[in-house]
């Protein structure tokens, strides 16, 4: 596609449910990487994907984190039993093969757990 | 883990003027970038400079380097409304991911 897809764009959900977010890189794309965005902060590194090579998971905050990517395109972030301290907007960006070129971001998903 | 600091964090002035911001970092670096944010967005890539260059120019966007201070800065000329966003720095330590500031929120005034 023409730009980073992500869904859904907003969901609230209920403590402790599980919550499935998406993303859809640009075709060709490599690279992938999932970030999170509290209120007023920086961005926050969860996971990074590069070809078939295993993830480098070393920002997933707890073991309720997940994230796979199938057929090295789509990607998915799972929150298990989610929290209140989960409430972020989960940003997706895809790149050629890495940090040599820039980020191309989707426009997020809004994750408000109540 | 947070690298990037920008500086001031917040900037307002009216349109026309030059809006200047800058960037401190830590650890040594491959390169660094410059985002845009625009309320209720994702970042937009806007420039990119490598460690071994000093100043880049891109449109109405002027970035700076300097490895020995371990900051950047990024002027922005002859503001314009739609400017007003949070504009992020972030270093590649030469691990698998950027590193981004808190972000620097400018408006500017029509």
């Amino acid at each position: 596609g023409a730009g980073v897809s992500q869904s859904p764009s907003n969901k609230v959900t209920e403590k402790g449910k599980d919550v499935e977010l998406r993303c859809d890189p640009i075709s060709g794309h490599t690279a992938l990487y999932w970030y999170r965005q509290s209120l007023g902060q920086g961005l926050e590194f969860l996971i990074y994907f590069q070809g078939n090579s295993a993830p480098d998971k070393s920002g997933l905050p707890s073991d309720r984190f997940s994230a796979e990517r199938t057929g090295g395109s789509v990607s998915t972030l799972t929150i298990q039993r989610t929290q209140q301290e989960d409430s972020a907007v989960y940003l997706c960006a895809s790149s050629w093969t890495g940090n040599s070129y820039g980020y191309t971001f989707g426009s997020g998903t809004r994750l408000t757990v109540v | 883990s947070q690298q990037g600091e920008e500086d001031p964090q917040a900037l307002s002035i009216q349109e026309g003027e030059n809006a200047t911001m800058n960037c401190s970092y830590k650890t040594s670096i491959n390169n660094l970038q410059w985002y845009r944010q625009n309320s209720g967005r994702g970042l937009v890539h806007l420039i990119l400079i490598r460690s071994n260059e000093r100043e880049k120019h891109s449109g109405r966007l002027r970035v700076t380097l300097d490895t020995s201070k371990k900051s950047s800065s990024l002027l922005i000329t002859a503001s314009r409304a739609a400017d007003t966003a949070s504009y992020f720095c972030a270093t590649d330590e030469g691990n698998n991911r950027l590193a981004f500031g808190k972000g620097n929120q400018v408006v500017v005034i029509p």
